[in-house]
């Protein structure tokens, strides 16, 4: 596996409190980008990243926020969670628009 | 609106027999195409990237397939094993100019592979 860490696998929070999901890769890849996973849908990009603090959103983004301060780490934040942001995250990297995307295994997260 | 339909949705087969997958993509302009395979519990896992030149790339027991004309592809599993259990997804990647490339995926096929 490409050398992506996600964490945590798994969180149980409640409706409205602050998450913070975390991505860190170790191939030093200069795009990273979260995803959300739901049945019935393709992955679907929230936010992605082409650089230390360059990022930029995806086709998902309402009520996530990300940050991106070293090479190695990519942040997802959702400020105050709802109960349609139960999903499954997969945090990915790449070298660029040919390459292949390397995933982490994802963060089952469930709002509740 | 960019959009990737796979085909079956699921199927189930016996270990040993062979398999094929469909793709078909409306994503314009167009990039390349990937497949990938989602084990459960796990991220996808890229198997083959085809750009619009090539029209059949191979990894092990897998050949995928690409007609740009079309805009149709396969996936082709050859001896199915017990470990092809899994998602197949097929994503395709647009040329819009951006350095990340847009990709839209397809729901995925999910394969059962029986004993």
């Amino acid at each position: 596996d490409a050398g992506i860490t996600q964490s945590p696998r798994h969180k149980v929070t409640e409706t409205g409190t602050p998450v913070t999901l975390r991505c860190h890769q170790t191939e030093n890849h200069r795009y990273m980008y979260w995803y959300r996973q739901d049945p019935g849908h393709g992955l679907r990009l929230i936010h992605y990243s082409y650089g230390v603090k360059d990022t930029d959103k995806g086709e998902v983004s309402d009520g996530y926020s990300v940050s991106r301060s070293k090479t190695e780490d990519f942040l997802l934040t959702l400020e105050s969670a709802t109960s349609s942001q139960t999903s499954v995250y997969f945090c990915a990297i790449s070298d660029g628009s040919n390459s292949p995307l390397h995933f982490g295994n994802g963060t089952r997260l469930t709002v509740t | 609106k960019n959009q990737v339909e796979q085909s079956p949705q699921s199927l189930i087969i016996l270990e040993g027999k062979n398999c094929t997958l469909q793709c078909n993509y409306t994503v314009s302009p167009f990039s390349n195409l990937r497949w990938y395979k989602q084990d459960t519990g796990r991220g996808p896992v890229s198997l083959t990237i085809m750009t619009f030149s090539e029209n059949t790339k191979s990894n092990g027991r897998y050949t995928a397939t690409l007609d740009a004309d079309t805009k149709q592809s396969s996936l082709h599993i050859t001896a199915s094993q017990l470990s092809d259990s899994a998602s197949y997804i097929c994503v395709v990647s647009d040329a819009g100019g951006t350095s990340y490339g847009k990709l839209t995926f397809g729901q995925g096929t999910i394969l059962t592979v029986h004993p």
